[in-house]
């Protein structure tokens, strides 16, 4: 099925480690965005890609980096994991233009011990 | 700063009931409002999309309606069901912040059988 895809689906992590969290999607959509998603928060855009090549900050991006691998692909990787980036993942993507569909994953669960 | 803010933050309702959700944004100035259905542990599920120029749009037993104006949204659910029990949430599209996006914290709906 046509979609976005996140992988891993669950991961456990001690803190100082690193890993990446992988998004994939095969709607031929320009703009890709990552997420976290916390109890009380909402969520809240860690970074956000126009297009292939750009990446942009967003709302809470300290801790993160990210990668637009091609038109596909967004990668987020966690250089050194502490215990605040507990949290589920959310990858999202979206068309051209604002007036398209938003359309998520199904969000990675991270647990930073 | 766009604020988007849903009330009630729970609610629970008897099965076959219709029931309304809302969904306030504080910047009239929208692209577009989309309604998101999230299952627990699940990803966000796309279920309307309203641009800044229609009033209305219509899923099967769901409508949304919008108030540019006014800075409201409603989600009407006719003849709720025990598998609606979700949480709903609304985001809009307002051309502030990287992505553009703001998210309510959304509405926790339990039908009950």
């Amino acid at each position: 099925n046509a979609g976005v895809t996140q992988t891993p689906k669950f991961q456990v992590l001690k803190t100082g480690q690193s890993m990446t969290l992988q998004c994939a999607q095969d709607m031929n959509h320009n703009s890709m965005y990552w997420y976290r998603q916390d109890p009380g928060m909402g969520l809240r855009l860690i970074y956000y890609s126009a297009s292939e090549g750009t990446t942009d900050k967003g709302e809470v991006p300290n801790g993160y980096n990210v990668s637009r691998l091609n038109k596909r692909e967004f990668s987020l990787r966690l250089e050194s994991a502490a215990p605040s980036q507990t949290s589920v993942y959310f990858c999202a993507s979206r068309g051209q233009g604002w007036a398209n569909v938003l359309t998520f994953g199904a969000g990675s669960r991270l647990t930073v011990l | 700063k766009q604020e988007v803010t849903q009330i009630p933050a729970a609610l629970s309702v008897p099965e076959g009931e219709n029931l309304v959700l809302n969904c306030s944004f504080t910047d009239s100035a929208i692209y577009n409002l989309q309604w998101f259905r999230q299952d627990p542990g699940k990803g966000l599920t796309s279920l309307l999309l309203i641009q800044s120029s229609q009033r209305e749009q219509t899923s099967g037993r769901l409508n949304a309606s919008l108030d540019k104006s006014s800075g409201r949204s409603t989600l009407y659910i006719a003849a709720s069901q025990p598998g609606d029990s979700a949480t709903y949430l609304c985001a809009v599209t307002s051309g502030g912040g990287a992505d553009g996006l703001t998210f309510g914290k959304g509405t926790h709906l339990i039908i009950q059988p």
